[in-house]
This record gives structure tokens, sequence and C-alpha cells, in this order.
């Protein structure tokens, strides 16, 4: 039972570079979430989405793009990554409204 | 928007000292939500409390939720170096289907 997986782990890009990173799990779970993990800032909510091909804003959604074409799948894509966004990235999955979240591993992106 | 502070927000204790972390609230919260990270590790949920004064328990750690459902606690009993980690609360956002977490709790526990 893989649960919830992230890739890749670790990632060290370019400002200006185009970055995705993946998130599978495999319960079925309605909803997926995407948040940064930063020194000071605890866990900031980027987007989410409450089924395949619904997606909404989180916090700090700008610089983000995100699509959920299949139910397991959410990708989150910086689309021209920033100093700023240097940080740890987990996605979680619920299997719904208000009930409790299961994390992947995170993603830890640097960029120079 | 719907906030929730958590205090202390750091805490060194001795082993098998016991722990408190607390989720204050200036509004009526839906629920509460604990998880635990442990160091270079992610959230992993522990519980959810969603009835006013609702008391739970697993093993060593108590949790309750306010009788005006405005603050949570997080108690744990002799504590372990299993123990440690950060410890999150959160909520539900009033009128949104996610989650605010509040800044967390880092416990140490020295041998």
């Amino acid at each position: 039972d893989a649960g919830i997986t992230q890739s890749p782990r670790y990632k060290i890009t370019e400002t200006g570079r185009q970055v995705t990173l993946m998130c599978h799990q495999t319960w079925s779970h309605s909803y997926m979430f995407w948040y940064r993990q930063d020194l000071g800032h605890g866990l900031r909510l980027i987007y989410y989405s409450a089924a395949a091909d619904i997606t909404d804003k989180g916090e700090v959604p700008d610089g983000y793009v995100v699509s959920r074409s299949k139910t397991e799948n959410f990708p989150l894509t910086l689309e021209s990554a920033t100093r700023s966004q240097t940080s740890v990235y987990f996605c979680a999955s619920s299997g719904g409204q208000g009930l409790g979240q299961y994390f992947g591993p995170g993603t830890r992106l640097t960029v120079t | 928007g719907q906030q929730v502070m958590q205090i202390p927000q750091y805490q060194h204790v001795q082993e098998g000292e016991d722990f408190t972390t607390y989720c204050n609230s200036s509004t009526t919260l839906s629920n509460i939500q604990w998880y635990k990270q442990r160091p270079g590790g992610h959230p992993v949920f522990l519980i959810q409390l969603v009835k006013s004064g609702e008391v739970k328990k697993q093993k060593r750690l108590t949790f309750q939720f306010g009788e005006a459902k405005k603050n949570s606690s997080l108690h744990i009993t002799a504590t372990q170096t299993t123990d440690v980690g950060t410890y999150f609360c959160a909520t539900l956002r009033t009128g949104a289907n996610n989650l605010f977490f509040g800044t967390g709790t880092r416990l140490t526990v020295i041998p």
C-alpha cells in the first residue's frame, strides 16, 4: 500500500525555470492539497482540489499552477521559479471535507 | 479569516516530565485536528475533535476541546524521546473545505 507519494524528493533548479512536483495517492481520496513549509510560517496552503477537474486557490497561490485530470494525481507546477519559492512542499489527501489529511514525504526544492 | 494561535512555540522537557501545548482562537471553531511532525519528516494526523468539551485519549496523549470551542490542548504524560517533534493544531476554515494550521509547538525531550 503506497499511500501517498511525491517526486522528486529533492530538486535544485535555477531561477526562471519551470518545475513540476508530482503527487500520487492510491486511496482514491477526493480531496488533495499542496502546502509549503517554511521556517516561521508553518504550513501554508497553496492550492487544493475537491475532486478531479476541480481546483481552488489557497493562501499563497501566486506563481503556482495545478491540475487534476485524474483523482489520484495532483501535480504542482512552478511556472518560473524564484528564490522565494525555495521551500519544502507537501502534498496531502483527505477522504472528505474536514477529515484528517494524510501527507506525502515532501519535496525539498531549492531555487538558486 | 479563521486563525488559531499555538503556544508555546518551543518546549524543552526532561524525559518523564509532562508536556502540554495549547491552541487558541478568538472565534468558535467547527473542529480541531492535531498533527505530529518528526524532525525531517512529514505531518502525521493524530486526531480530530468536534464536540464541545470533548476529551480523547491515545495512550499517553490526551486531547481536549474547550467548552466554548475556542481552544484545544494536547497533553503528553511522562514524555519519552519518541515524542520529539512539532505538534500542530489545525481547524477547518470558516466557509471553506480546507484547513488552517497553527504555527506549531516544537517539543524537545532531554534524556
